[in-house]
């Protein structure tokens, strides 16, 4: 079956720093890998989508990359601000309406000042 | 502001006493999705509708239904609630159900089963 596997259950770093977030998966071929945010007690933010056939997706200070071959995608948030501390989740997508958006139980990034 | 609406945000049922969770839209989107969501797990897509053809998960028990009555409305209905059906429940919004469309979430419905 699909699986998602999302890097540790949480991530610490420095403000000011780079975070890197990794989500691999297995028995899947993704048309799309989507990123969102949640906020404790909220629902999901959308964040970015990458298609299968782009390498790297920017937006502000968010990068996105997708390697099918590694079954990879990483995220990254760069000069991270203690606003940044939030839960991110990866999502797989396929093409048809018959597929439908997997989500990965996601990784707690918290940004200490 | 476009926004997905849920209601209410938190809901306290007794075991086995039906509750019904409700969720509106002002996207005008054709798709919605309700996912239910456990502490620290993935989002789980419980059924969607594509305006209004109903798609049921394979894995989603009977115990949970779902009406939309219009496009702007959607509604969960949980029959007999269980202690383990104690979760957030996510309604999310979509313009179209083929790939690569990014999902509108609502806040959330905590359910808590006593």
């Amino acid at each position: 079956s699909q699986k998602i596997e999302q890097n540790s259950e949480a991530l610490n770093i420095q403000e000011g720093k780079t975070a890197t977030l990794t989500c691999n998966y297995t028995n899947y071929s993704p048309a799309y890998l989507q990123w969102y945010r949640q906020d404790p007690g909220r629902g999901p933010v959308f964040l970015l989508l990458i298609r299968e056939n782009e390498k790297e997706k920017r937006k502000e200070r968010l990068k996105v990359t997708f390697d099918t071959t590694l079954k990879q995608s990483l995220f990254h948030i760069t000069a991270s601000q203690p606003a940044d501390s939030a839960t991110y989740l990866c999502a797989l997508d396929g093409w048809s309406s018959a597929s439908k958006i997997i989500f990965g139980s996601g990784t707690r990034l918290s940004i200490r000042p | 502001d476009a926004m997905v609406i849920q209601n209410p945000r938190y809901q306290v049922t007794q075991f086995g006493k039906p509750v019904t969770l409700s969720c509106s839209q002002t996207l005008n989107h054709n798709v919605m999705y309700w996912y239910q969501q456990k502490s620290s797990q993935a989002p789980k897509l419980l059924f969607h509708y594509y305006d209004k053809d109903f798609n049921n998960e394979a894995d989603t028990p009977d115990n949970f239904q779902s009406r939309r009555p219009n496009t702007s409305f959607c509604f969960l209905d949980i029959r007999s609630p269980g202690l383990g059906d104690a979760a957030m429940y996510l309604c999310a919004t979509s313009s179209d159900p083929t790939g690569g469309y990014e999902q509108y979430f609502g806040p959330g419905t905590r359910l808590t089963v006593t």
